[in-house]
């Protein structure tokens, strides 16, 4: 399977901790989204970048965390001194941008639990 | 500001009769809008996408939505619901960059047998 690949599928942490997550995008894919998921509720965009330009941010996304895409493909997200309200589905999404036309392709995320 | 309400939080239909998916929106353009699926421990899967080429948009495993300009919906149907037709579905407007996606809060749909 050549989809979009996210590791780890889990990750639980005492507040307080930093925790790395990682991204895989489909490899000519250009863009790459990342995207926050709580329970009960859609996933909200939080940064994407156009190879390894970092083009916009959220304002979900405060000071505490930093995504880094650094040769034009995968990417990293990092949440620093990370509290219970970081708890949450991180998902990662590319696509190829084309005349327009932009279709995203999702992975499975990477469910975080911050106790 | 661009912005999708899914009007129900949770539907539930029997196997075999037909599904409907209510999703307004809020756009000041003309909107680029989709219907995604999520099924368990799986990616967001792309059902369909209406682009203005055409305001009856067919998607993939029979499902369907119309795009109502006066209306401001985009409401997803199905004929006839199969038990795997089982997740949370998403309705999403998107911003003029393409790829920035705003997703409603979502519709769980049960289909009892």
């Amino acid at each position: 399977d050549t989809g979009v690949s996210q590791n780890p599928r889990h990750k639980i942490t005492k507040r307080g901790q930093n925790v790395t997550f990682r991204c895989d995008p489909i490899s000519e894919h250009n863009r790459l989204y990342w995207y926050r998921q709580t329970l009960g509720q859609g996933p909200e965009f939080l940064t994407y970048f156009q190879n390894e330009a970092q083009l916009e941010k959220s304002r979900l996304l405060s000071d505490r965390f930093s995504a880094e895409r650094p040769k034009g493909s995968f990417s990293t997200l990092e949440i620093q001194r990370t509290e219970q309200g970081d708890s949450a589905m991180y998902l990662c999404a590319s696509s190829w941008t084309q005349g327009g036309n932009e279709k995203l392709f999702f992975g499975s995320g990477t469910q975080l639990s911050v106790l | 500001a661009q912005s999708v309400t899914q009007l129900d939080s949770h539907v539930s239909v029997s196997e075999g009769t037909p599904v409907l998916l209510r999703c307004n929106y809020s756009s000041s353009y003309s909107p680029s809008l989709f219907w995604y699926v999520q099924h368990p421990n799986k990616g967001l899967q792309l059902l369909l996408k209406y682009t203005s080429a055409a305001t009856l948009v067919k998607g993939i495993n029979g499902f369907e939505a119309e795009f109502k300009k006066s209306e401001t919906s985009f409401h997803l149907t199905k004929p006839s619901a199969h038990m795997s037709d089982a997740a949370e579905y998403f309705c999403v407007v998107s911003d003029f960059q393409g790829g920035k996606l705003i997703f409603g809060q979502g519709t769980e749909l049960s289909v009892k047998p």
